[in-house]
């Protein structure tokens, strides 16, 4: 399976932050990458699909981007309700896989 | 607005069978633009996708769990199920339901429930 690492696995920011999370791939996935934000009690919401598509609805601070193996999540301006965990997922290859998650914590 | 349901016993004993239903609810699991997916969440571990469905009955399992694993597609009642056979304590997770949707060939779930927690002991 395509093991997939982020870092960090938890950040503390404040409001008006830019934040950056980064996922890593363990062999190529092209673009085929998603980002999802999970808050506790709630559920999982897709933000980004094949790496760089912003899925319908979500705020533009949100950007993703690639660079061979290493994907990167950003939050250009953090906003009260973007404290969460954020989550990668490659779709590449079955299984599809996730990352362990990110936490986004207040400073 | 279309939503996801999972609905199911929260204790199942060593060895059982684990029976979850995903219930979609404003929309119809009959869209061929869509797929059924369930996954899992282990307790401080990362996500692990179990297997999807379409309408049509076509499955994938994850080959780490295909052979407990079963999932089945009731279209009359727009809802899907989940059975995993012989559940041990690395079973207990939070199961979550999930819609596969797709743009080209890029493959994402766009839409999940909240999940149910599930926990394996005698």
């Amino acid at each position: 399976d395509i093991q997939m690492t982020q870092s960090p696995s938890s950040l503390s920011a404040s409001v008006g932050d830019r934040v950056t999370i980064t996922c890593r791939a363990s062999e190529i996935v092209k673009t085929h990458l998603n980002w999802y934000q999970e808050k506790a009690g709630e559920a999982p919401k897709l933000l980004v699909f094949a790496a760089s598509n912003l899925q319908r609805g979500v705020p533009s601070r949100f950007s993703g981007s690639a660079s061979a193996t290493e994907f990167t999540l950003t939050i250009s301006s953090l906003q009260p309700e973007d404290f969460a965990t954020y989550s990668c997922q490659q779709s590449y290859k079955d299984p599809p896989t996730f990352g362990q998650g990110t936490k986004v914590e207040v400073k | 607005q279309v939503q996801l349901q999972e609905s199911g016993p929260g204790l199942v004993k060593p060895s059982q069978t684990l029976s979850l239903t995903c219930t979609v609810s404003g929309g119809s699991i009959s869209n061929d633009d869509y797929y059924w997916t369930w996954i899992r969440q282990v307790p401080e571990k990362g996500r692990e996708f179990i297997g999807y469905i379409y309408h049509t009955g076509n499955t994938y399992y994850n080959p780490s769990l295909k052979s407990r694993v079963t999932i089945s597609v009731d279209t009359s009642k727009n809802k899907f199920s989940l059975k995993v056979t012989s559940v041990i304590a690395a079973d207990t997770a939070l199961y979550s339901c999930a819609r596969g949707g797709s743009s080209g060939n890029y493959y994402y779930m766009d839409l999940w429930g909240k999940g149910t927690a599930v926990i394996v002991s005698s």
